[in-house]
């Protein structure tokens, strides 16, 4: 079984603070994607990574930053936080398969309050 | 930004009815569409991904149909329980690695 585990479940900060949301997935996949999810807008993608070290901007990734220091791991980084990002994020990874499309594998979530 | 919707936003039922919803995706670039199914406090978990036109996939009382050349799927649930009560996902695939969400249909079923 996938599995991809998040740092924290709910996680409560105040404007200004620099916060890392840690995401951990094992089973060797090479994408890994921040995702943050409010209401009536679905889930929106921030960041993905293909690679170590490799990381491309989505769809809105003003306000932060990641890392992929290692395959496994792909951490989300909002470098002075605000109250509009507070929201519940998404870390998903999935396999690169070239004969099959990519299933994404979703953690079960971080919900961030900024105060 | 590709638009991805998703009617309706959301969805009260009975036990037992049968009930749909439709996903509406851009027709060009397509190379797949996915659904997903979020319950409360758990992970989102993939239900199908469709990629021919015309495809239908089935998992027990789930199925779900797919019309690439104008550019919609439909989620078919026979005979809702109160399990399914969950929000279903559709998200649209170029093959580029990235998918583009839907916003979701919240279905709630009533014993």
């Amino acid at each position: 079984d996938v599995k991809v585990t998040q740092s924290s479940r709910y996680l409560v900060k105040r404007t200004g603070e620099k916060v890392f949301l840690e995401c951990v997935q094992d089973m060797d996949h090479e994408n890994m994607f921040w995702y943050r999810q409010d209401p009536g807008l679905g889930l929106r993608l921030i960041y993905f990574s293909y690679d170590v070290k490799m990381k491309e901007k989505g769809d809105i990734p003003e306000g932060y930053s990641v890392s992929r220091e290692k395959k496994e791991r792909f951490s989300l980084i909002l470098e002075s936080a605000s109250t509009n990002q507070t929201s519940m994020y998404l870390c998903a990874s999935s396999p690169v398969v070239s004969s099959s499309t990519d299933t994404q594998y979703f953690g079960p979530g971080t919900r961030l309050t900024v105060l | 930004i590709l638009n991805v919707e998703q009617s309706p936003q959301s969805l009260h039922v009975q036990e037992g009815d049968s009930t749909n919803f439709t996903c509406s995706f851009p027709s060009s670039n397509f190379y797949a569409l996915h659904w997903y199914r979020w319950e409360t406090a758990k992970s989102p978990e993939a239900l199908f991904v469709m990629t021919l036109n015309g495809d239908e996939k089935k998992k027990g009382r789930i199925s779900a149909t797919l019309n690439t050349k104008e550019g919609y799927s439909y989620l078919y649930i026979k005979g809702s329980q109160p399990e399914d009560s969950a929000t279903y996902l559709c998200a649209y695939d170029t093959g580029r690695r990235a998918l583009t969400f839907g916003s979701g249909t919240r279905l709630q079923v009533q014993p």
